[in-house]
């Protein structure tokens, strides 16, 4: 069974409004988790790293202030896209690291939320 | 920047015969590839993995090659079959931990 679970799988929202992304580890502690978006037909682009405890690393190009992260236990991590808009809408995915694991081999994926800015 | 290029966005394949997919890389930073394969409505899975150290690996039906010089990798379905029906991501990173970049993807299509 999947080991990260990512909540919703699908939300749609109006122009403006800020939708939350749940990200759980079930069967270990992630002190660190990342956060991905895909656009159709093109790969899955990082977008930050969220670390337990502390502010998240976001990559270049990421609006901080727009892609809030929060990553407050062990096994949670959240995304939420403020004041949504219609070029946000895109698949969100994320993952988790196994801290038993020495390898990206012990990274795991949740299965998406698909997200549609009316 | 696309640092991972899968440049065959399909590939449909007999069951029974081999799938090749190809991978293409531009830095020489990376020693550390994986191949994900990801199912509709699934987050990506590990498949197999390869250091720069190695030009191959091999798990059962699958296996990766690398090129080093060429800065390419493949991966290697044989026999090809139905349940391997999925999308295809190239990933490398700078060390085992490092962050991983992806490549956009091959679907695989087997055929009875």
């Amino acid at each position: 069974g999947a080991v990260v679970s990512q909540h919703p799988s699908r939300v749609i929202c109006k122009s403006g409004t800020s939708v939350k992304i749940e990200c759980r580890s079930l069967d270990f502690q992630a002190t660190t988790m990342f956060w991905y978006r895909q656009f159709p037909k093109q790969s899955l682009m990082l977008m930050a790293t969220s670390n337990e405890g502390s502010k998240a690393t976001y990559e270049q190009g990421v609006e901080k202030d727009k892609f809030l992260i929060n990553h407050a236990s062990l096994t949670l991590s959240t995304l939420t896209v403020t004041s949504a808009h219609p070029e946000d809408s895109s698949f969100y995915i994320c993952s988790a690291r196994d801290p038993r694991g020495e390898t990206n081999e012990k990274l795991f994926f949740g299965s998406g939320t698909q997200l549609s800015v009316l | 920047d696309q640092q991972v290029k899968q440049n065959s966005p399909s590939l449909s394949v007999q069951e029974g015969r081999i799938s090749i997919l190809n991978c293409d890389y531009t830095n020489s930073m990376f020693d550390y590839f994986l191949w994900y394969k990801k199912y509709p409505a699934e987050g990506p899975t590990f498949l197999i993995s390869i250091s720069s150290i190695k030009d191959k690996n091999e798990d059962g039906r699958f296996t990766v090659f690398l090129n080093k010089s060429a800065k390419h990798l493949s991966l290697h379905i044989v026999p090809s079959q139905p349940g391997d029906s999925a999308v295809y991501f190239c990933a490398a990173s700078a060390g085992g931990w490092g962050k991983l970049q992806f490549g956009a993807g091959t679907q695989v299509v087997v055929t009875p």
